[in-house]
């Protein structure tokens, strides 16, 4: 069974539309991690949360926000999508007493038109 | 800041051996992932290194010289499955664990 869940796994959307990209974890790990992958690239971190304490990488861009309302669902919100923004996005987990290994959902892939 | 090296693409028979490297420098280590991704998935835990030596898990084990800045997977009993990319993530101290991934190794097996 998927531990961590990502939602939808493709997902169109129009240049300047806002879109959501949803993450769900039944592992109760405490840190929840957003990362931007694009092709034959790494895995950029974008931000994370320490339970409930919000962490943005000095080098997201302000389009990208997130929330997280409990600990099970975090949310990525992208304001206005550009075309530089289509990428896989890629939620993960960690918890302290599973060695801090992260553990990745699918991923949702991202096309802007 | 974190800097990771490692070979961008490799290729090797079925059945054979196959060592990926990786190099590093940073501040704060605090250890070394190993995960495969498969086009278009998600990144799979592999193995986990905080201590200098060898860990071995089935068909690949994965090497950490602290001293060095350097990490190599070892696989073994090469399968086409096992075509991937392989990433080396490092762990550094901070008020979190961060995680910082090299661009990972693109592993052609062949028959």
């Amino acid at each position: 069974d998927a531990m961590v869940i990502q939602n939808p796994r493709y997902q169109v959307t129009q240049f300047g539309k806002p879109v959501t990209l949803s993450c769900s974890q039944t592992l109760n790990h405490n840190v929840m991690y957003w990362y931007q992958q694009k092709s034959s690239q790494a895995p950029k971190l974008l931000f994370h949360y320490y339970d409930k304490d919000f962490n943005n990488e000095a080098d997201t861009p302000d389009n990208f926000q997130s929330r997280r309302p409990n600990t099970s669902f975090c949310f990525l919100d992208i304001r206005s999508p550009g075309l530089g923004d289509a990428a896989m996005y890629l939620c993960a987990t960690s918890g302290i007493l599973a060695k801090n290994i992260q553990y990745f959902g699918a991923g949702t892939r991202l096309s802007v038109l | 800041g974190q800097n990771i090296d490692q070979p961008t693409e490799m290729t090797a028979t079925e059945g054979a051996i196959v060592q990926i490297n990786c190099t590093y420098q940073t501040s704060g280590f605090n250890g070394l992932f190993w995960y495969q991704q498969h086009a278009g998935e998600a990144p799979t835990f592999l193995s986990y290194n905080v201590l200098d030596g060898l860990e071995e898990k089935g068909r690949f084990s994965s090497f950490l010289s602290r001293s060095k800045g350097y990490s190599y997977l070892l696989l073994k009993e090469l399968q086409m499955k096992d075509s991937a990319s392989y990433l080396c993530a490092v762990i550094t101290r901070g008020g979190y664990q961060k995680v910082t991934f090299g661009t990972g190794t693109k592993l052609q097996v062949i028959p």
